[in-house]
């Protein structure tokens, strides 16, 4: 079962709020990702946690702050977002953070800023 | 740094018609490689990878793709296409001393029935 479950999967915001994504498995996997897609286009890596530590940054804005509760859990906080911050994000996992290691993706959540 | 190249951005082909979408690498050793499917409004699906062995690897969905050294290539193929396969495909490339693959950029396929 290779199931990484997202929520919300649809979520409207305004500039001046503050949101939440979540991302939640079950498979004991120990890295956890946060992409971020615009359509038509590859996923772009946002953040990398590996068991429960922030590993990787891609120079990812302050407005977005990813958090780690548990090795099952992950969040993207959303404060003051832009409207070209609108996209889908993609929440994954993989198994540990080894070279080769197949990451698995949740369905995503829609983001539309207003 | 690895990096991928999938030439086409659109492919359109008949629904029963065999299917074949490119991805080229640029890597200098063998990379980890990984061909994912993405349907409207949906995550990505990992369709088949390669690490080591067998060239030729069978995927879920009656895919397989075929990893050639020589052209560093890793082409996808599907004997026959159903209209539930058009979608966006991503090859991705992997080093061996990274885990963070790197995407290329998509082949849309659209079916005609």
């Amino acid at each position: 079962d290779t199931e990484v479950t997202q929520t919300p999967k649809h979520l409207v915001m305004g500039m001046t709020n503050k949101k939440s994504l979540k991302c939640e498995q079950h498979m004991g996997h120990r890295a956890m990702y946060w992409y971020k897609q615009k359509a038509k286009k590859p996923p772009e890596l946002m953040f990398v946690y590996s068991y429960e530590k922030l590993s990787i940054n891609e120079s990812v804005p302050s407005r977005f702050s990813p958090e780690c509760p548990n090795s099952s859990l992950l969040n993207l906080h959303l404060h003051a977002l832009q409207p070209e911050d609108s996209a889908l994000y993609l929440c994954a996992s993989s198994q540990d953070p080894g070279a080769g290691n197949t990451i698995y993706f949740g369905e995503g959540s829609w983001l539309t800023v207003v | 740094a690895q990096s991928v190249t999938q030439p086409d951005i659109h492919i359109t082909v008949s629904e029963g018609a065999s299917l074949e979408l490119r991805c080229n690498y640029s890597y200098g050793a063998t990379p980890y490689l990984f061909w994912y499917v993405q349907s409207p409004g949906q995550g990505l699906q990992l369709l088949l990878k390669y690490f080591s062995g067998d060239t030729l690897v069978q995927g879920i969905k009656g895919f397989e793709a075929e990893f050639k050294r020589s052209q560093s290539s890793f082409n996808l193929r599907k004997p026959s296409v159903h209209w539930s396969d058009a979608a966006e495909y991503f090859c991705a490339v992997g080093a061996r001393g990274s885990y963070i693959p790197t995407f290329g950029r998509g082949t849309s396929l659209i079916v005609h029935p």
